[in-house]
C-alpha cells in the first residue's frame, strides 16, 4: 500500500497560519476518522499533535488543530512559531487492519 | 510519567536475526496496546507491527516484514519484543517502540539503530 501523500515543504512567517494536507483514499483517510498528526525535531522522536483527526493530547497548543474531508486531511498550525520548524507526518488507519503514514512535510518558518 | 527504552539494536549482516525489547514503565503496560515503528535514515516514518493487549494478543504486520518479524509482549516483565529474521538492507532504520494501536500512538521511545550491512 502506498503512503499517503503530503506536500514535501510548506512555509509560513511567524504569526501566519499554515496547512499542511494528507490525501489517501477511501480505504484509509476517507474510510475511517483516524488520522493523526506527528510532529518530529531533527534528532528526535516523533510527538502526537492529533489524534481521530481533530482531537489534541493533553498539552498540544489549541495552535494545532485537524480536519478532514472526504479523502483528504487536513493540519492547521495558526499562529506559526519558530518552535512549530519540524517534519510532520500523518497516519491513518487502513481497511487491511494496518497503518499508514504519509512521506512527511518539512515546515519551514521563514 | 510514561517511559519507553529500547535496546537491542546493533549490526547485523544480511540474512541475519536480532531481537529488540522495550522496557515500559509509567503506565499499566497490560492494558494498553504497543507497536514498532520504523524510520530509514533520511526517510519517513513507516509502521512496522502491533500488538494489542493480553498475553497472546493479536498481532498485526505490515506486508514488508510479514512472515519475518514477530512482535510479542511479557506483561509479567513490561517488556515488548520485535524477533527480526532474515534482515535485509531495507531494514535498516531506528526502530521506536511506540504506545498505542493503529489509531494512534501517544508516546514514543528514542528508538534503537538496527544496521544491516556485511
Amino acid at each position: 500500500q502506498s503512503a499517503l501523500t503530503q506536500p514535501a515543504s510548506v512555509s509560513g512567517s511567524p504569526g501566519q497560519s499554515i496547512t499542511i494536507s494528507c490525501t489517501g483514499t477511501s480505504s484509509d483517510v476517507g474510510g475511517f476518522n483516524y488520522v493523526s498528526w506527528y510532529q518530529q525535531r531533527p534528532g528526535k522522536a516523533p510527538k502526537l499533535m492529533i489524534f481521530d483527526v481533530n482531537n489534541r493530547p493533553s498539552g498540544i497548543s489549541n495552535r494545532f488543530s485537524g480536519s478532514k474531508s472526504g479523502n483528504t486531511a487536513s493540519l492547521t498550525i495558526s499562529g506559526l512559531q519558530a518552535e512549530d520548524e519540524a517534519d510532520y507526518y500523518c497516519s491513518s488507519y487502513t481497511s487491511s487492519v494496518t497503518l499508514i503514514f504519509g512521506g512527511g512535510t518539512k515546515l519551514t518558518v521563514l | 510519567e510514561v517511559q519507553l527504552v529500547e535496546s537491542g539494536g546493533g549490526l547485523v549482516q544480511p540474512g541475519g536475526s536480532l531481537r529488540l525489547s522495550c522496557a515500559a514503565s509509567g503506565f499499566t503496560f497490560r492494558s494498553f496496546a504497543m507497536s514498532w515503528v520504523r524510520q530509514a535514515p533520511g526517510k519517513g516514518l513507516e509502521w512496522v507491527s502491533t500488538i494489542s493487549i493480553g498475553g497472546g494478543g493479536s498481532a498485526y504486520y505490515a506486508d514488508s516484514v510479514k512472515g519475518r518479524f514477530t512482535i510479542s509482549r511479557d506483561n509479567s516483565k513490561n517488556t515488548l519484543n520485535l524477533q527480526m529474521n532474515s534482515l535485509s538492507a531495507d531494514d535498516t532504520a531506528l526502530y521506536y517502540c511506540t504506545k498505542g494501536v493503529l489509531r494512534y500512538f501517544d508516546y514514543w521511545g528514542q528508538g534503537t539503530l538496527v544496521t544491516v550491512s556485511s
